[in-house]
């Protein structure tokens, strides 16, 4: 079985600060990570995703994660911030193989940047 | 390229009344489809996948169903709504960058009183 934790449920930070949304995942195979996006009353937008090779992964509009196996996270980061990054942001994982397509979801954090 | 339509948009429904979401999908080869629900102050939880027509697995008991009857179709459904239905509910196809990325569609918000 599967779990996400995403360590903080609301963020708020300023205009053009740095930013980390903790997210950390137990799995007994090896997984595949996603961070998605939820700007209000849309549906979800993949941000980044780890599938294999550089743990580093750079995603759309400025964002990164690392995949850190040791310490089973997957944090995303963003080295400074805007307005329009104010959305809700779900960490994700997914086992591969057969269960492909499955996600396992963490319960979300909401980021509010503010001027 | 890969679109999900999903309608209606918002519904509002009483309790015990019937439903029907609709996910239609456009630009892809991928056979599966997932219908996922997005609770209020909760994460998504997948509810159903399918990898072809009429092929439906349920992934948690609940009030709901889904079905197949086409290759781009896929339903869900309820006979009678419980109020522990409201939620958003957003259907999904592996992406064009891979059968492990999700494209998800608009979602369907339902509020059931």
């Amino acid at each position: 079985a599967q779990s996400v934790t995403q360590l903080d449920s609301q963020v708020p930070v300023f205009e053009e600060a740095p930013v980390e949304l903790r997210c950390n995942y137990s799995s007994s195979v090896s997984v595949y990570l996603f961070w998605y996006v939820q700007y209000p009353n849309q549906g979800l937008q993949l941000l980044l995703k780890y599938l294999s090779g550089s743990t580093l992964v750079k995603g759309i509009n400025g964002f990164e994660a690392e995949f850190n196996k040791s310490q089973t996270s997957f944090h995303l980061r963003k080295p400074s911030v805007h307005i329009s990054d104010t959305a809700e942001y779900f960490c994700a994982v997914s086992g591969g193989g057969t269960s492909y397509g499955k996600l396992t979801f963490g319960q979300g954090t909401i980021l509010t940047v503010h001027p | 390229s890969q679109t999900i339509h999903q309608w209606p948009a918002t519904l509002v429904q009483p309790v015990g009344s019937p439903l029907s979401l609709e996910c239609t999908v456009e630009g892809t080869s991928n056979p599966n489809l997932y219908w996922y629900r997005q609770a209020a102050g909760r994460g998504l939880q997948l509810l159903f996948y399918s990898v072809g027509i009429g092929q439906i697995s349920s992934e948690v008991p609940q009030n709901l169903s889904a079905s197949r009857p086409q290759d781009r179709q896929f339903i869900l459904s309820s006979k009678k709504l419980l109020l522990s239905d409201s939620g958003f509910y957003l259907c999904a196809s592996p992406s064009d960058s891979g059968a492990n990325v999700l494209t998800f569609g608009a979602g369907s918000r339902l509020t059931v009183l």
